[in-house]
């Protein structure tokens, strides 16, 4: 089983800050399907980045993804008030398809 | 409108059982793999369970111990999700969501979790 592990636990910043999210797999992640995630309360996880670094249909260019292997980032640039959420990032190349704990970007 | 539709959860004491439904609507079910996803209240997003686009090859996660089924009819657009021997940890929001393999024709692709549905409640309580 890849286990995912994200930091920080919390990320406290300023809206118009660059949020930087990490998420480290304990193998190499099978041809980097990697995605992160966004959730807002009481809303279903909505996906930002497929493949490590490709943004989903509708995902704004602040949200970028970058990485490879065990090593992966999530960077938001310009945080705007709607970003404040919880990101998980995930691996989908095998199974289990295991999810990291989370990061909570909230707001300073 | 591409999109999910859970129904099923509710309260069910410890011991009991409960079938949870996915309905999509907007898109043709056959052709994707389907998973269904929980979350402990407060808790992070833990994967249940994977079926490939034909039913034929499923996944569990090892720490249901063989208590959960997942099935489709891909005839009724429909993901199911059969749940027993339930118990107090199993309460969660369950989210049904379309990602790991899509297949058309001989092409197969690998894709992330990208539709999700609302999520059903399922709390186990006597």
């Amino acid at each position: 089983e890849v286990v995912l592990t994200q930091s920080p636990g919390t990320l406290s910043l300023s809206p118009g800050e660059r949020a930087t999210l990490s998420c480290r797999a304990s193998q190499s992640v099978s041809s980097g399907y990697l995605a992160w995630y966004q959730q807002k309360p009481g809303q279903a996880p909505r996906l930002l980045i497929y493949d490590a670094s490709s943004r989903a249909t509708g995902i704004p260019d602040r949200f970028s993804g970058s990485g490879s292997e065990t090593d992966f980032t999530l960077t938001i640039n310009r945080l705007e008030p709607e970003d404040f959420a919880v990101y998980f990032c995930q691996q989908y190349g095998t199974s289990p398809k295991t999810f990291g704990q989370g990061t909570k970007v909230e707001i300073k | 409108e591409v999109q999910l539709v859970e129904s099923g959860g509710g309260l069910v004491k410890p011991g009991g059982s409960l079938r949870l439904s996915c309905l999509a609507s907007g898109y043709s079910l056959s052709g994707y793999s389907m998973n269904w996803v929980r979350q402990a209240p407060g808790k992070g997003l833990e994967w249940v369970s994977s079926i490939s686009s034909s039913g034929n090859y499923l996944y569990h996660a090892d720490s249901l111990k063989g208590r959960f089924t997942t099935s489709r009819d891909n005839a009724k657009n429909s993901l199911y999700l059969q749940m027993n021997s339930l118990r107090a940890e199993d309460t969660a929001v369950y989210y049904c969501a379309r990602g790991g393999l899509y297949c058309s024709g001989s092409s197969c692709n690998v894709i992330a979790f990208d539709i999700w549905g609302q999520g059903s409640m399922v709390t186990v309580s006597s």
